[in-house]
């Protein structure tokens, strides 16, 4: 199996800053990563796959990069609304997620 | 509206069986990739399972003999069989559409609200 490991996983951070996490998978997977977006009692978000391509009606402050075993999302201004849980997932083989990382206002 | 909507959710002894459904709006079901992803409560993201366009089926090796998943076209409903439940299947389950443009079952771009089986004598 897959391991992905995400760090850190809680980011304090403040409206405006940006910020960037980390997701480590156990073996190379190319290219097939995606981050997901989660708020309280809500289902996830779609934001990006491929490692870095963004899913339509996300905002451009939102950006990924990365592959091999070696990914980050970086949020480039952080908004109100961006006060959540981000997960990220490898599709190489069937699929798995990481632990998430909770984005916390410091 | 383009929509996944889960019911069939429960409390369920252990050993028990329920199945979960999740009607779609705005889609065709049986034209698209669909999985079903598990949370437990406060914790990660699982992947459960998946059936492609063409009926192919797969399973997470926690799940694979226990679980089915199907769909009905003329429902545009898609369904989990849970069997022998455990304790440790208690979560959330989503349903999720994935992909289709290039091909990826397991981006998944749409998700239901959920529902919460818990598992407990």
């Amino acid at each position: 199996d897959i391991q992905m490991t995400q760090s850190p996983s809680t980011l304090p951070a403040s409206v405006g800053d940006r910020v960037t996490i980390t997701c480590r998978a156990s073996q190379s997977i190319s290219s097939w990563l995606a981050w997901y977006q989660q708020k309280p009692g809500k289902a996830p978000k779609l934001l990006i796959y491929k490692a870095s391509n963004l899913e339509s009606g996300v905002p451009s402050r939102f950006s990924g990069s990365g592959s091999g075993t070696e990914f980050t999302l970086s949020i480039s201004s952080l908004q109100p609304d961006d006060f959540a849980t981000y997960y990220c997932q490898q599709y190489l083989n069937y699929s798995t997620f990481g632990q998430g990382t909770k984005l916390d206002i410091k | 509206d383009v929509q996944l909507v889960e019911t069939g959710g429960g409390l369920i002894q252990p050993g028990g069986s329920l199945r979960l459904s999740c009607a779609a709006s705005g889609f065709a079901v049986s034209s698209n990739y669909m999985s079903w992803v598990r949370q437990d409560p406060g914790k990660g993201l699982q992947w459960v399972s998946v059936i492609y366009t063409g009926g192919s089926t797969y399973y997470a090796d926690s799940v694979k003999g226990r679980f089915t998943i199907s769909r009905d076209k003329s429902k545009n409903t898609l369904y989990l069989q849970m069997n022998s439940l455990r304790a440790e299947d208690t979560a959330v389950y989503y349903c999720a559409r994935g992909l289709l443009t290039g091909g990826f079952p397991w981006v998944l771009t749409l998700w239901g609200q959920g529902a919460l089986v818990t598992v407990s004598s």
